[in-house]
């Protein structure tokens, strides 16, 4: 199993909508949790981490992480064409940062 | 916002060719990494460096591949002899707790 698992996409969400976008990791003994947003040919830019169980909001974005079911996820309400990148789900464990390969998102007009 | 800046920003070396990536990292920040991206695939991770060492490196980085940290500001990545496949983007990554990464240096082997 992949350490960091994510769909690759494209996932097309119309402007305006909640775009959902999963992760799900294999390591138990990962201690914190990230979304990165990448624009092609650009390097990866943080817009989320969270720690603990629960739900955790800023802005337009909510990551909500189940430790139990090792799974972390990040929506984004009311889509923006600006929004259109790759997601990155990356997983803390021993100080060691491991990426997903990212979901591809595409706002639709 | 913190900030790590790279250099070059785009480098092209002839195969068998030594290069160096250099990197400034956020100044309190004691992780250091280099990950890799080839084009369309994903982020790679290549080696980890705290306290002046290497704490963590995958297969990836293998004896063509070296860290250091000459002046306790620059971290640098250097790729012995280069070879094709070695084409891609390198990014430097501070860590603390999250990772902020720099702009990235794109080499180019041909």
């Amino acid at each position: 199993q992949k350490e960091v698992e994510q769909n690759s996409g494209p996932l097309s969400v119309p402007e305006g909508a909640i775009a959902s976008l999963n992760c799900t990791y294999s390591d138990r003994g990962s201690q914190s949790f990230f979304w990165y947003r990448q624009y092609s040919g650009k390097s990866p830019e943080l817009i989320m981490s969270i720690y603990s169980n629960g739900d955790k909001e800023d802005g337009r974005f909510t990551a909500q992480l189940n430790k139990a079911s090792q799974y972390v996820s990040l929506l984004i309400r009311d889509s923006q064409p600006s929004d259109s990148a790759t997601y990155l789900c990356a997983v803390n464990r021993d100080d060691k940062i491991i990426f997903g390969k990212g979901t591809r998102l595409h706002i639709l007009p | 916002e913190p900030e790590v800046t790279q250099t070059p920003s785009h480098q092209v070396t002839q195969m068998g060719q030594e290069v160096i990536l250099r990197c400034v990292p956020i100044s309190n920040h004691l992780y250091f990494y280099w990950y890799r991206q080839i084009l369309g695939q994903k982020v790679e991770f290549l080696v980890s460096f705290y306290n002046n060492e290497i704490s963590e490196k995958s297969e990836i980085f293998d004896d063509q591949f070296s860290v250091e940290r000459p002046d306790g500001s620059n971290f640098t990545l250097k790729i012995r002899s280069t070879k094709l496949e070695d084409s891609a983007m390198y990014f430097c990554a501070s860590i603390g707790p999250e990772a902020f990464f720099g702009q990235g240096t794109r080499l180019t082997v041909v």
